[in-house]
């Protein structure tokens, strides 16, 4: 069936570089992609998302770029901090109105 | 203002127990979501209310799973009787009436969940 999934399940990044979270989907119907951050312990944070209508779109310290012709969806994160170690889970939306399918999750350790 | 509200935050019953979890979403959020999520693993749709309606319930395993939302507003999600696959974190979540969101979906805003351990 479609499905949602992720390249790589844990990536290890130096405080201060740029972390990229890469996510590759496989319903070309998917009109919507959120990013969600999850700490230890609590439900998943909106992080960004965007619409299939757009290749990019920017938040503080985020990015979410979308490769409609690979099915590809990547989160950037900007000097990243040790605050933003957590597990990233990107998610799709293509059955109706709210109707979310998350993806496996990416771990992201950040190194001191 | 408080965000969606779970408990309990953990619960450990032996197979074949009953067990009960209970949802309370933000103020004014008319859909509410319960989720399933295995270790490791992203969140799970088992069902989802528009006010006290039931939309949809396609993921819920209705031979041991219930769900209600009597008046809109908090909910109840119910296993029983529980089994060893039973365990995880159950989430739940709330979100707004679509509008004048750029996305035209609303964000779903999560509660903590809780985990259960069934032995």
């Amino acid at each position: 069936g479609e499905s949602v999934g992720l390249h790589l399940p844990t990536l290890s990044v130096q405080e201060g570089d740029n972390s990229i979270i890469n996510c590759a989907y496989s319903n070309s119907a998917s009109d919507y992609f959120i990013w969600y951050k999850q700490e230890s312990g609590k439900g998943p944070q909106f992080i960004i998302d965007i619409r299939s209508n757009m290749d990019k779109r920017q938040g503080q310290r985020v990015t979410v770029l979308l490769n409609k012709t690979v099915k590809h969806l990547s989160l950037q994160i900007a000097a990243t901090q040790p605050g933003d170690s957590a597990v990233y889970f990107c998610a799709e939306n293509s059955g109706g109105y709210q109707k979310v399918t998350f993806g496996t999750g990416t771990k992201l350790q950040v190194i001191p | 203002e408080a965000g969606v509200v779970q408990s309990p935050r953990y619960k450990i019953i032996e197979k074949k127990q009953p067990v009960a979890f209970w949802c309370n979403p933000i103020s004014g959020h008319n859909t509410l979501y319960w989720y399933r999520q295995n270790l490791g693993q992203g969140p799970e749709l088992l069902i989802r209310y528009e006010n006290e309606e039931a939309v949809d319930d396609s993921q819920l395993p209705k031979d041991r799973f219930s769900a209600e939302r009597l008046k809109g507003v908090d909910s109840t999600l119910k296993i029983q009787p529980a089994e060893l696959g039973d365990s995880a974190v159950y989430l739940c979540a709330s979100s707004s009436q679509p509008g004048l969101a750029s996305s035209g979906t609303d964000t779903q805003y999560f509660g903590p969940g809780t985990r259960l351990t069934v032995l």
